[in-house]
């Protein structure tokens, strides 16, 4: 059974970087996927972007200038960067996989808090 | 972007009666090469994360109770529960993954009458 499970810091300040990782077991990294979402508290769910396990990135337009999605095979891991925070970035980060380009997202990670906050 | 956009934004239905949640998308979401809708429902339930209920609008995931039904077409959808049992209060989510951006609904939350 594939398992994502999410790791970082709660806590971040305005105007810094957040960095998440994604440790995949279970299963490989190989072959798939793997997509960064979050949720602002009581809010509905926004899709940040996504990697292949070559490297090969797609970002929502609205983040794009802020994410690096990143990827290592040999940890079977996945990363997100999101920089220049603010309050607004404070939610719930997802990760999950899709088994295509273009396919529902299967397999979800259990999502960590991310705090924005000075 | 595709808009997609879900009504009602909540629902109370007796146990054991029918729930049917609509979702709309701005632009068609039909593959004309496989004439597939690339159309997902999901379930969230409190503190966890969304469950994949319903892919291609009408295939159930495995493991997802046949009370869960997907259909619709073009730009038209609907989720129905077609006996509501308790486990089953949540928020859904219909998602769109035919083009970048992937877009969710706003969600509906679905309670007991």
């Amino acid at each position: 059974q594939v398992q994502l499970q999410e790791s970082g810091p709660g806590l971040v300040k305005p105007s810094e970087t957040l960095s998440l990782t994604c440790t995949v077991s279970g299963g490989s990294i190989s072959g798939f996927y793997w997509s960064w979402i979050r949720q602002p508290p009581g809010k509905g769910l926004e899709w940040i972007g996504y990697i292949y396990y070559s490297g090969t990135t797609s970002y929502n337009p609205s983040l794009k200038s802020r994410v690096t999605i990143s990827v290592d095979t040999s940890k079977n891991q996945f990363s997100l960067k999101l920089n220049s925070v603010t309050a607004a970035d404070t939610a719930v980060y997802y990760c999950a996989r899709t088994t295509g380009q273009l396919a529902p997202f299967d397999y979800w990670g259990q999502g960590t808090l991310i705090t924005v906050s000075s | 972007d595709i808009v997609m956009t879900q009504s009602p934004d909540s629902l109370a239905v007796s146990l054991g009666e029918r729930a049917t949640v609509y979702c709309k998308s701005s632009q068609s979401v039909l593959f004309n090469s496989n004439n597939k809708h690339y159309l997902a429902w999901y379930q969230q339930k409190p503190g966890q994360p969304p469950k994949l209920l319903i892919y291609w609008a009408s295939t159930r995931a495995s493991g997802v109770p046949d009370r869960f039904s997907g259909s619709g077409s073009g730009t038209d959808f609907t989720l129905t529960i077609s006996s509501l049992q308790a486990e089953d209060v949540a928020v859904y989510y219909c998602q769109q993954f035919y083009t970048s951006p992937r877009t969710f609904g706003q969600g509906t939350k679905l309670e007991i009458k």
